[in-house]
């Protein structure tokens, strides 16, 4: 089955700068890339996500981007603001399953 | 309504009683799916629906978990004898899209299980 793993596990920032989190899947199959923003106690939230038809999408301060034959998916956030603070995960959905498998997570901090 | 609900939001059990987990998914969602999400993991999935079929539900960790959905629209996961390593958020989510299609998974705010 599929496996998500994610780096890294706690990245912190400064107020203005980027922020990059990783993702690497094993299944060649998996067609579906979503990112989802977590708060404290609440429920995760897509942000972004991308299909496989596609190299990278953007979404104002947020981008996507995925390499398809390293198996490989980035987030891109820049200009962080200290909103922005989170636990970020990622996710795959395999071409021959129904769920997403989601990574670890990274909890994102951005530093006024 | 206007998003996943789930209830109740905290349970807190001693071991060895049974719980019971309800959602609500948005209304005319055709997948469900529950994940269980320990402290500071990422949600690992449990079991989804279509509609009221069961179509998977390799992620359930012992056959202590149960899961059903039969009118296809409100969904109750079952614990029996719980056990300390049950306690865990359990996430809800609905997607307006068939399984096998990639749709937006709506999540609910979660059920805390306490296992004392």
């Amino acid at each position: 089955g599929e496996n998500v793993e994610q780096h890294p596990s706690t990245l912190s920032v400064q107020e203005g700068d980027s922020a990059v989190i990783k993702c690497t899947y094993s299944d060649s199959a998996s067609n579906y890339f979503p990112w989802y923003k977590q708060e404290l106690g609440k429920r995760p939230q897509l942000i972004i996500d991308i299909r496989s038809n596609v190299g990278e999408k953007k979404d104002q301060r947020i981008a996507v981007t995925l390499n398809k034959t390293a198996k490989h998916f980035s987030l891109h956030i820049t200009e962080t603001q200290p909103e922005d603070s989170a636990v970020y995960f990622c996710a795959a959905k395999g071409g021959s399953q129904g769920n997403l498998i989601f990574g670890k997570g990274t909890k994102l901090s951005v530093k006024p | 309504g206007a998003g996943v609900s789930q209830s109740p939001r905290y349970k807190v059990a001693k071991r060895g009683q049974d719980v019971a987990l309800r959602c609500d998914p948005i209304s005319g969602h055709v997948s469900l799916f529950w994940y269980q999400q320990a402290l500071g993991q990422g949600p690992e999935f449990l079991t989804y629906f279509q509609n009221e079929a069961q179509l998977d539900k390799s992620g359930l960790p012992s056959d202590r978990f149960f899961a059903e959905r039969p009118e296809g629209s409100v969904s109750t996961l079952k614990i029996q004898r719980t056990q300390q390593e049950d306690s865990a958020v359990y996430l809800c989510a609905s997607s307006l899209a068939p399984i096998r299609a990639t749709g937006e998974l709506f999540f609910g705010e979660g059920s805390r299980l306490t296992v004392l």
